[in-house]
């Protein structure tokens, strides 16, 4: 069965620093993606990356980049350059298959960015 | 666009009531689907929908309904609450495939 896994409840950083928060997969599928959320303290869900399990190079968004290591099934969110405004909860999430909109969450990391 | 819309806000029931949670886009989008949010926890799958007229159960369907008339429209109904429905509520949508879903702004559900 798909599983998502976030082993860090919580990071700390400090402004400016760059900050990674991982994420581990498993899934038999061989065509999946992932995907990494924002939920910031009012509680909307904001989308920041995507991964497709058949893209050759890793995906970049701005200050976000996505660590994809395929071998080991891990998802990493990198953030380079923390901003106050990147505290927030962060979820990890996988869809298996491109006919499915059936996403599978990890528990999230709940990272503060401290000056 | 409006993007995603969820109605109401939030809302508080008692015990046995049943009541719907109203979720619409305007992107045309094929796939909703209906996520809770518990402390602790991330997003679980409730119900979710490849198109008007089709829906199917997600990871947690129990105790809930949905029917998918247009493909703007998602209702969520709670047949009978109980305390363990105490949930936020985010509805969703997208075009499937490698693109990501949207989400609504929650509703947050308490039940007595």
């Amino acid at each position: 069965a798909q599983k998502i896994t976030q082993t860090q409840p919580g990071m700390f950083v400090q402004e400016k620093e760059a900050v990674t928060l991982d994420c581990t997969y498993d899934t038999s599928d061989p065509s999946y993606g992932l995907f990494w959320y924002k939920q910031p303290s009012s509680g909307e869900m904001i989308f920041l990356i995507y991964q497709g399990s058949y893209d050759q190079q890793n995906a970049t968004e701005g200050r976000y980049s996505l660590n994809f290591q395929k071998a080991r099934k891990s998802a990493n969110l990198v953030i380079s350059a923390s901003q106050l405004g990147d505290s927030a909860m962060y979820f990890c999430a996988m869809r298996e298959g491109y006919n499915t909109d059936k996403l599978i969450f990890g528990t999230g990391t709940r990272l503060q960015v401290f000056p | 666009n409006a993007g995603v819309t969820q109605t109401p806000k939030f809302q508080v029931l008692k015990t046995g009531q049943s009541m719907t949670l109203q979720c619409a886009q305007d992107m045309n989008h094929e796939y909703m689907s209906w996520y809770r949010q518990d402390p602790g926890m991330g997003l679980r799958l409730i119900h979710y929908s490849v198109g008007a007229g089709i829906t199917d159960q997600g990871e947690v369907p129990n105790g809930y309904n949905v029917s998918r008339s247009t493909t703007e429209d998602f209702p969520l109904r709670l047949l009978s609450a109980a305390p363990s429905q105490t949930s936020v509520y985010f509805c969703a949508s997208s075009r499937g495939g490698t693109d990501t879903q949207y989400f609504g702004p929650g509703t947050r559900l308490t039940v007595l």
